[in-house]
C-alpha cells in the first residue's frame, strides 16, 4: 500500500541551526502538507503547497520555515534558525487532490528535538 | 469551518463495537466529516469520511444524523490496537485539517 515516507524519524539539532526534513509523498498525489506536534497539544497545520508554490500557511508557518520540492519525489519542509520551542513532531502529509471529498495521508513523523 | 464535540474519553471491552460519537451543529452543507486516529505519537491515520450519506470502509463505518449536526464513527470489532486518540474533522476537503483534542479510546482486554 502506498505511504507517505518520512526522513529521518528523529533529529536532534542545536539551537540556531538549520535543519531540513525530508518526505516522500505518495507518487500520484499533487498536494503536499505539514503539519506539527507539540508534545501533549493538537496536531496543527503549517502550510500547503501546490504546483510547486504554497497554497496556504498558518501564522506558525513565518520566515524561519520554507518548503521547497527539489525533484519530483521529495518534498522538503526548512527550518532555518531553529529555536528550542521548534521542538516537535512534524508530519507531512499528501493528497491525490486538493478539493472536496479528498483524503490526506500522513508520515509517521519526524522527531525534531532542539537542544 | 465547524467545530467539534468530542468526549474526551471512552473505553470499550476487546471484541465489542466502540461507538465514537461528535457533534457538529454549526456544519454547512459543502462540508465533508472525517476521522483519524492517532496512535501514540505516530501520524494521524484516515479512517473514513463522508458527507451525508453513511459510509462504510473495511476499518470503520460512519452514521452521520439526517440534519448534519451529529455522526458517529463505529469500530465493530475494537481490538487492543485500536486504542487511540480518535479525530472527528469537519472541512471542505482534506485541504487544510483542523485538529481538535479528540476522543482518546481505550479498548480493554
Amino acid at each position: 500500500e502506498p505511504e507517505v515516507t518520512q526522513t529521518p524519524s528523529h533529529q536532534v539539532t542545536q539551537m540556531g541551526q538549520e535543519v531540513i526534513l525530508r518526505c516522500v509523498p505518495i507518487s500520484n498525489h499533487l498536494y503536499f502538507y505539514w503539519y506539527r506536534q507539540i508534545l501533549g497539544q493538537k496536531v496543527e497545520f503549517l502550510v500547503s503547497f501546490y504546483n510547486n508554490e504554497i497554497s496556504e500557511k498558518s501564522e506558525i508557518f513565518d520566515d524561519q520555515f520554507s518548503v521547497e520540492r527539489p525533484d519530483g519525489s521529495n518534498f522538503t519542509l526548512k527550518i532555518r534558525s531553529t529555536k528550542l520551542e521548534d521542538s516537535a513532531m512534524y508530519f507531512c502529509a499528501s493528497s491525490e487532490a486538493g478539493g472536496e471529498n479528498t483524503e490526506a495521508f500522513f508520515g509517521q513523523g519526524t522527531r525534531l528535538t532542539v537542544v | 469551518d465547524a467545530k467539534t464535540t468530542q468526549p474526551p474519553s471512552m473505553d470499550c471491552a476487546e471484541g465489542r463495537a466502540a461507538n465514537l460519537p461528535c457533534n457538529h451543529s454549526t456544519i454547512s452543507g459543502n462540508e465533508y466529516v472525517y476521522w483519524y486516529r492517532q496512535i501514540h505519537s505516530q501520524g494521524p491515520q484516515y479512517i473514513i469520511h463522508g458527507l451525508k450519506n453513511n459510509e462504510t470502509n473495511e476499518m470503520a463505518s460512519l452514521i452521520i444524523t439526517e440534519d448534519r449536526k451529529s455522526s458517529t464513527l463505529i469500530l465493530p470489532h475494537a481490538t487492543l490496537r485500536d486504542t487511540a486518540v480518535y479525530y472527528c474533522i469537519v472541512s471542505h476537503s482534506s485541504y487544510k485539517l483542523i485538529f481538535g483534542s479528540g476522543t482518546r479510546l481505550l479498548v480493554r482486554p
